[in-house]
């Protein structure tokens, strides 16, 4: 069974802090993406990456950075954490050709 | 403006009925379809897909239809248990960069009533 695991599932930071969620599969999948989930707005795609130093824009990447230094791995960073990033986020994988995505259990992230 | 539509926030249905769940698009260039379930606190789960060369996908009690001159495809559970209570997404996919990319709707919560 392929995993995504995700570094916390609850956190808590303060306006302006600088904060990393990270998110590892060990499937060898070449396609990771961050998404962030909102009461009545569904998954909205912030950052995909299709392989290793390779990093696009999605639907909503103001506010946020990626890393993927390693297959395996792939990093959302908030530089100066606002309260409006106060939401779920959720990391995927998946691999052509099915292109399935499979799903961490998600981060949530509170910004005070 | 939102490429993936799923008009109904909510359903709530008997156990041993059907639910159909709704999903419109507005991009033809979609060609690959699927539905993830999601429960509360868990990551979604994939469901069931269908490829737009088809216009029936069946696998146990979920069964996906795709009807692309109206852009439109639905999802029938029959018949609908308590354990299918959950919060749905459809979602819409085009190729880039040789992997298909997919687009959600905000997501239908499926309520089954013992």
């Amino acid at each position: 069974d392929v995993k995504v695991t995700q570094s916390s599932r609850y956190l808590v930071k303060r306006t302006g802090e600088k904060v990393f969620l990270e998110c590892v599969q060990d499937m060898d999948h070449e396609n990771m993406f961050w998404y962030r989930q909102d009461p009545g707005l569904g998954l909205r795609l912030i950052y995909f990456s299709y392989d290793v130093k390779m990093k696009e824009k999605g639907d909503i990447p103001e506010g946020y950075s990626v890393s993927r230094e390693k297959k395996e791995r792939f990093s959302l960073i908030l530089e100066s954490a606002s309260t409006n990033q106060t939401s779920m986020y959720l990391c995927a994988s998946s691999s052509p050709p099915s292109d399935t995505q499979y799903f961490g259990p998600g981060t949530r992230l509170t910004v005070l | 403006d939102q490429q993936v539509k799923q008009n109904s926030p909510s359903l709530s249905v008997q156990e041993g009925r059907i639910s159909i769940l709704n999903c419109d698009y507005t991009n033809s260039m979609f060609d690959y379809f699927l539905w993830y379930k999601k429960y509360p606190a868990e990551g979604p789960t994939f469901l069931i897909s269908i490829s737009s060369i088809k216009d029936k996908n069946e696998d146990g009690r979920f069964t996906v239809f795709l009807n692309k001159s109206a852009k439109h495809l639905s999802l029938h559970i029959v018949p609908s248990q308590p354990g299918d209570s959950a919060v749905y997404f459809c979602a819409a996919s085009r190729l880039s960069g040789g992997s298909y990319i997919p687009t959600f709707g905000r997501g239908t919560s499926l309520i089954v009533h013992p």
